[in-house]
């Protein structure tokens, strides 16, 4: 069974600094993705990034980067120069073998802070 | 490009009513998918649909109904709503097969009185 653990449910961060949200999976899929999804407070949920499970290189997407260790099963993310508008619930996420059914972690809540 | 629209946005109802969430989507994406999102446990799948007419259960199916008799659209029923479906309900869509990557509407907040 698929399994996504975040174990901060709150983080703060000063403006303009870097922060990492971790993220722990497990799976006995070969092939797997990883993705990190953004919440607002307003509640849409936006695309961050995405990892797929045989990549060489982590994926990095503007200021946000995924450090992906497969031994270590993580897949933290990485928001550098944080800005007051990365202020949101931050969700990792893991597809299995059914494309698109993804499972989801429980959510770390982002501050950031002039 | 509307992408994926739900409706309503906002629902209220008593225990024992049925409710039925809309989803629509422009893109004929194949796959379409409802979570929903309760504080402390994240996104939990209810049901999912490869295509017309296919649907599967997922995490937390009881009490849901789903049907999809077009590509576009995959309503969600709640056919005897309880208190313990309060709850804000995504649907969504795979925008890239490579990826898995989902496209989410705005979702619907659903409050059972």
């Amino acid at each position: 069974a698929q399994k996504i653990t975040q174990t901060q449910p709150g983080m703060f961060v000063q403006e303009k600094e870097a922060v990492t949200l971790d993220c722990t999976y497990d799976t006995s899929d070969p092939s797997y993705g990883l993705f990190w999804y953004k919440q607002p407070s307003s509640g849409e949920m936006i695309f961050l990034i995405y990892q797929g499970s045989y990549d060489q290189q982590n994926a990095t997407e503007g200021r946000y980067s995924l450090n992906f260790q497969k031994a270590r099963k993580s897949a933290n993310l990485v928001i550098s120069a944080s800005q007051l508008g990365d202020s949101a619930m931050y969700f990792c996420a893991m597809r299995g073998s059914t494309l698109g059914r993804l499972y989801f972690g429980r959510g770390t809540q982002l501050t950031v802070w002039p | 490009d509307a992408g994926i629209t739900q409706s309503p946005r906002y629902k209220i109802t008593e225990t024992g009513r049925q409710v039925t969430l809309m989803c629509h989507q422009t893109w004929s994406h194949s796959y379409m998918f409802w979570y929903r999102q309760d504080l402390g446990h994240g996104l939990r799948l209810i049901y999912y649909s490869a295509a017309a007419d296919i649907t599967d259960k997922g995490e937390v199916p009881d009490g849901y109904v789903v049907s999809r008799s077009k590509t576009e659209n995959f309503p969600l029923t709640l056919e005897s709503a309880t208190r313990s479906q309060t709850s804000v309900y995504f649907c969504a869509s795979v925008g890239l097969a490579e990826t898995g990557e989902l496209f989410f509407g705005e979702g619907s907040r659903l409050t059972v009185l």
